[in-house]
């Protein structure tokens, strides 16, 4: 079974800076996808960033990029410049096909509670 | 464009009774997965369904239960109510099984 890992229950960032969330996981297979999405207070789960990791080029979205370590089983997640509208907890994902049928499920890890101060 | 929506937003049961959540996905995707979230927790995976077909079930008793029906919409049902079975439930869809999927806002059930 797929285990994901966030070792940082909660982080804190002052407004406009750089921050990194870190994330871990465990698998044997070769492909796969990576996901962080965020959860603010309203719950709503919202996809921040997508990695294939066939590709070896990291994702990017706007103020958003992951640094992708296949081989270190590492999928972290910088936010720059960031804004108080980023306070939320981030949950890194792991999804594969499951069983050699069309099951893909999300593995999430704990979450990182982020909090951006004016 | 309508995103996800769950039906209702909150619930509150008692122990032993049944209930059911409902679930509208983003028109157009055909995969509908629900979720369990425990507070402080991140989801668990507990069904996928692909063009009204079960293709995936976490590790849920069977009190547990799920079907979709021809619109692509979805409900959950869970018989038998335990205390622990409070949470937040997230449905979410995707037009095609890889890419990321689209949660709902989810819907609150608390159990007394």
């Amino acid at each position: 079974a797929q285990t994901v890992t966030q070792s940082q229950p909660e982080m804190s960032v002052q407004e406009a800076e750089t921050v990194t969330l870190s994330c871990t996981y465990d698998t044997s297979e070769n492909n796969y996808y990576l996901f962080w999405y965020k959860q603010p207070p309203s719950r709503q789960m919202i996809l921040v960033i997508r990695q294939e990791a066939y590709k070896q080029q990291n994702a990017t979205e706007n103020r958003f990029s992951v640094n992708f370590q296949k081989a270190a089983k590492s999928f972290s997640l910088k936010i720059s410049d960031s804004q108080l509208g980023d306070t939320a907890m981030y949950f890194c994902a792991f999804m594969k096909r499951e069983g050699g049928g069309s099951n893909y499920k999300l593995t999430f890890g704990k979450g990182t509670l982020l909090t951006v101060n004016p | 464009d309508a995103g996800v929506t769950q039906s209702p937003t909150h619930l509150i049961k008692t122990r032993g009774q049944h209930v059911t959540l409902r679930c509208s996905p983003i028109s157009g995707h055909k995969s509908v997965s629900w979720y369990q979230q425990v507070l402080g927790q991140g989801p668990q995976f507990i069904f996928q369904y692909y063009e009204k077909e079960e293709r995936g079930r976490g590790n849920f008793p069977d009190r547990f239960s799920a079907r979709q029906f021809p619109n692509y919409s979805s409900e959950l049902n869970v018989n038998a109510l335990l205390l622990g079975d409070s949470a937040l439930y997230l449905c979410a869809s995707s037009p095609i099984r890889t890419d990321g999927y689209t949660f709902g806002s989810g819907t609150r059930l608390t159990v007394v």
